[in-house]
């Protein structure tokens, strides 16, 4: 049972280029979200998708688009990578129950320069 | 002001030491309270979840809330070397939505 896998693990981008980040669960769960983590920052939400076909923006969305065609996928874009998108990136998923906790792929580190 | 405070240290403990990871919260509404132990070039992982106010103990680890003063806190007792972690503090209203604290870094010294 993989749980949540996240590809690629690293990628260096130049500016200005675009990529898609690709998350994958397969505990059969109806929420999925994106995080990115820097410094002294924790944890911040991107964009969330609360069922296949749905997504909602987070606390820090600009310049970041998402996707969630099948339930157990949930890919993240850059469409023109900035220094500012260097961080390290989470996707996670939860089935929604109350205490239910989150689940966490091992992250994309992605330094842009 | 964020809604999770914590702070990222780092904290550095002899072994078998009481350590102490606090958080403090702004929103009333949160009922649901959580911590995440994340180990190096790891994701976060569940570490204890507590609903509304009191403690909750699991081995050596004791996660307290004390809704009256917005207050998180993890003791871990008898603190190991494999304790050596970012401890994230975490929080939400019920809801699909959970707030994070920064983390605060953890070194266990043997």
């Amino acid at each position: 049972n993989a749980g949540v896998t996240q590809t690629p693990k690293f990628r260096v981008l130049k500016t200005g280029q675009s990529m898609t980040l690709l998350c994958a669960q397969d505990m059969n769960h109806e929420y999925m979200y994106w995080y990115r983590q820097d410094p002294g920052m924790g944890l911040r939400l991107i964009h969330y998708s609360v069922g296949e076909g749905t997504t909602a923006k987070g606390e820090v969305p600009d310049g970041y688009n998402v996707s969630r065609l099948k339930k157990q996928n949930f890919l993240l874009g850059l469409e023109s990578a900035a220094p500012s998108q260097t961080s390290v990136y989470f996707c996670a998923s939860t089935s929604g129950q109350v205490d239910s906790p989150l689940h966490f792929g091992n992250g994309t580190r992605l330094t842009v320069t | 002001q964020k809604e999770v405070e914590q702070d990222p240290g780092p904290l550095s403990v002899p072994e078998g030491a009481i350590v102490s990871l606090n958080c403090t919260y702004s929103n009333s509404a949160f009922q649901y309270f959580m911590w995440y132990r994340q180990y190096s070039r790891k994701g976060p992982e569940l570490l204890m979840y507590t609903y509304s106010s009191g403690n909750k103990e699991d081995g050596r680890f004791t996660a307290q809330v004390d809704k009256s003063s917005k207050y998180i806190s993890l003791f871990i007792r008898d603190s190991q070397p494999s304790d050596s972690a970012t401890y994230l503090c975490a929080t939400n209203t019920g809801g699909f939505k959970t707030i994070f604290g920064a983390g605060t870094r953890l070194f266990v010294k043997a």
